[in-house]
């Protein structure tokens, strides 16, 4: 089944810098999220981007999308301690409510 | 509007035994997905129930089951569990139709002694 995976693994920062993640996947998808886990909880809905967008914006967060490439990055500025946690990108096929997801980034944010 | 709620949210039983866990969907959410975590297959797609009906199932032995009541409530179903169910048991409601951007409830931590 189709899986998104991130990369890098693991990311470890000062706060006010920038976090870069990037997440791949194999096939045609109808979008693809970002969710956040702060330690084993459940998971924080962050940003949804279409197959049709190219990027989108949610407040600190940059998401952008390249189909032609079959990847995604998502962006966090100026982080915060509070921005320590697990994200995870998972992708939607069309016709379909089922999130497929990667392996997840542990990004931790030094105060 | 109240999140998603999921009841309980510790468990502790012994192989062989079955268990049954509880979602309550946001309001007005007729899509309820269950997710099971754990740290070595990472996040895996259960099945997803939608207006009582089973509208989408994972690769997961028949020993997971689930249904959905007619206020949209789910319930799942593992039995003659095994060590290798200890996980984080995680429902996600949406409405319809797509994009379908899923609200997590807090998880059940399900552990197999």
């Amino acid at each position: 089944s189709q899986q998104g995976e991130e990369d890098p693994q693991a990311l470890s920062i000062q706060e006010g810098e920038n976090a870069t993640m990037n997440c791949s996947y194999k096939t045609s998808i109808n979008n693809l999220q970002w969710y956040r886990q702060n330690s084993g909880r459940g998971l924080v809905h962050l940003i949804l981007i279409r197959s049709n967008e190219r990027e989108k914006h949610s407040g600190r967060l940059r998401v952008t999308l390249d189909t032609s490439k079959k990847s995604s990055s998502l962006l966090i500025t100026a982080s915060r301690a509070a921005d320590t946690a697990s994200y995870f990108c998972a992708t939607v096929l069309y016709g379909n409510n089922r999130l497929a997801f990667g392996k997840g980034n542990q990004v931790v944010v030094i105060p | 509007k109240a999140g998603v709620t999921q009841t309980p949210r510790y468990l502790i039983k012994t192989r062989g035994q079955q268990v049954t866990l509880s979602c309550s969907p946001i309001s007005g959410h007729r899509s309820v997905s269950w997710y099971q975590q754990t740290p070595g297959q990472g996040l895996q797609f259960l099945f997803e129930y939608f207006s009582e009906t089973q509208r989408n199932k994972g690769n997961f032995p028949g020993r997971f089951s689930g249904r959905q009541f007619s206020n949209s409530r789910s319930e799942m179903n593992v039995s003659t569990l095994e060590l290798g169910d200890s996980a984080l048991y995680l429902c996600a409601s949406s409405s319809d139709p797509a994009p379908y951007e899923q609200y997590f409830g807090p998880g059940t931590r399900l552990t197999v002694t």
